[in-house]
């Protein structure tokens, strides 16, 4: 398997404008994680999605902040408008429900708004 | 509430044994799990403890001690590529629930 896989791999974008980071979860993994890390927070979760549902979104920071999962291969995160504050790394993971808390990471993506 | 604290920097020279420390206070406890970071790369996953004592994995060793809420990561024969941050990790309650991370200790192995 090709693991999970993040699109895109860095994004510039200015103060105002709308960024969508794409996420393919691990084939037959039913849990879905999208977390952000910064030097002074560390990796915060932002939401989390079972067999395609949404579970817990309590992390997302704000309404400017949305994520959807379609189907089991695909997962979006959204923000609009982006800020500079929004800068971060920002994690897809996925697992399977039967393991414990092995998580799988894509390699994220290096978000930076100006 | 969740805090899991872990020292931010750790310097150790190559061959020799580092321990790095994790204390948590969590609402609830079903597992400690360390994951390593490399610079610019994404977690993976090394550790899982749910009961108390000692887990042993080739050079590296994780231990648990609930009642203190403490764990710690062994690593030996410290090798080059050991340098990056290492995450301890709570799971708070039953089931798949999320884990909620530390910030990370960065160790740096030198020669």
């Amino acid at each position: 398997d090709a693991g999970v896989i993040q699109s895109p791999r860095h994004e510039v974008t200015e103060m105002g404008q709308e960024v969508t980071l794409r996420c393919k979860p691990i084939s037959g993994h039913d849990y879905l994680f999208w977390y952000r890390q910064t030097m002074m927070r560390g990796l915060e979760l932002l939401i989390y999605f079972n067999n395609n549902v949404p579970i817990d979104d309590s992390g997302m920071p704000e309404d400017r902040f949305s994520a959807k999962m379609p189907n089991a291969s695909f997962s979006t995160l959204k923000i609009q408008p982006s800020e500079p504050r929004d800068s971060a790394v920002y994690f897809c993971a996925s697992s399977l429900g039967t393991t414990s808390g092995k998580l799988f990471f894509g390699s994220g993506t290096q978000l930076s708004v100006l | 509430g969740q805090n899991i604290d872990q020292p931010t920097e750790m310097t150790a020279t190559e061959g020799a044994i580092v321990q790095i420390n994790c204390t948590y206070q969590t609402s609830g406890f079903n597992g400690l799990f360390w994951y390593q970071q490399h610079a610019g790369e994404a977690p993976t996953f090394l550790s899982y403890n749910v009961l108390d004592g000692l887990e042993e994995k080739g050079r590296f060793s994780s231990f648990l001690s609930r009642s203190k809420g403490y764990s710690y990561l062994l690593l030996k024969e410290l090798q080059m590529k050991d340098s990056a941050s290492y995450l301890c990790a709570v799971r708070a309650y039953s089931g798949n629930t999320p884990l909620v991370f530390g910030k990370g200790t960065r160790l740096s192995v030198i020669a």
